[in-house]
């Protein structure tokens, strides 16, 4: 089993729609989570920290649920340029932890 | 402010070869992580530097290497290559503070072919 694990996807919704990605993680002593966004045959970019409280970005909501160990995103009134792959990333408590991506979801907006 | 710049951008080897990657870290970052990429994959977290130290690493094996030098610059070294080595290396900087987890700052990548 992966340590991080996503849906690959690909989504393909319209543009306007709510779409919604999971990402669970099997080591419980995660601390601290992340999204990143990575277009086609670019670097991978912070999209939002992910804190125990969860946290709202414009129409990005991140929520983190550690009795079932998911973290989820949510875009709402989704826009051409979200078009991209969404990967989840876990990490331990001390800088010497393992930081560990998912192999990402791809989602899609179509006009 | 400079970003994180990473060389070469394209490269192409054959089994057995060496390789370095270089990595220039985003100014006023001390923390330098490499990640491989493999085609339809999210990066695989290599090993990190702090302080010219490897704190940290993943599931690579030894003939992965790297040094993180005094101005935080950092190299990686493969040795002897294999095909399967063929991935986009991605170099983040980062500046931990006060226990507060990574936010990574990316290069571009350098992209190795091994043939």
């Amino acid at each position: 089993r992966k340590e991080v694990e996503q849906d690959p996807g690909p989504f393909n919704v319209p543009e306007g729609a709510t779409v919604a990605f999971n990402c669970t993680y099997s080591n419980s002593a995660s601390q601290s989570f992340f999204w990143y966004r990575q277009d086609c045959r670019k670097e991978p970019k912070l999209l939002m920290s992910v804190y125990s409280s969860g946290n709202e970005d414009g129409r990005f909501t991140a929520q983190l649920n550690r009795a079932s160990q998911y973290i989820s995103l949510l875009i709402r009134d989704s826009k051409l340029s979200d078009s991209a792959t969404y990967l989840c990333v876990s990490e331990g408590y001390s800088s010497a932890s393992k930081i560990i991506f998912g192999s990402g979801t791809r989602l899609s907006i179509r006009p | 402010e400079t970003g994180v710049t990473q060389s070469p951008t394209h490269l192409i080897k054959t089994r057995g070869q060496q390789v370095t990657l270089r990595c220039s870290s985003q100014s006023g970052h001390n923390t330098v992580s490499w990640y491989q990429q493999a085609l339809g994959q999210g990066p695989q977290f290599i090993f990190q530097y702090y302080r010219e130290e490897e704190n940290g690493r993943g599931n690579f094996p030894p003939r992965f290497s790297g040094l993180q030098f005094p101005n935080y610059s950092s190299e990686l070294n493969v040795n002897a290559l294999e095909l399967d080595d063929s991935a986009l290396y991605l170099c983040a900087s980062s500046l931990p503070t006060g226990g507060r987890a990574n936010v990574l700052t990316f290069g571009a990548g350098s992209r190795l072919t091994v043939l």
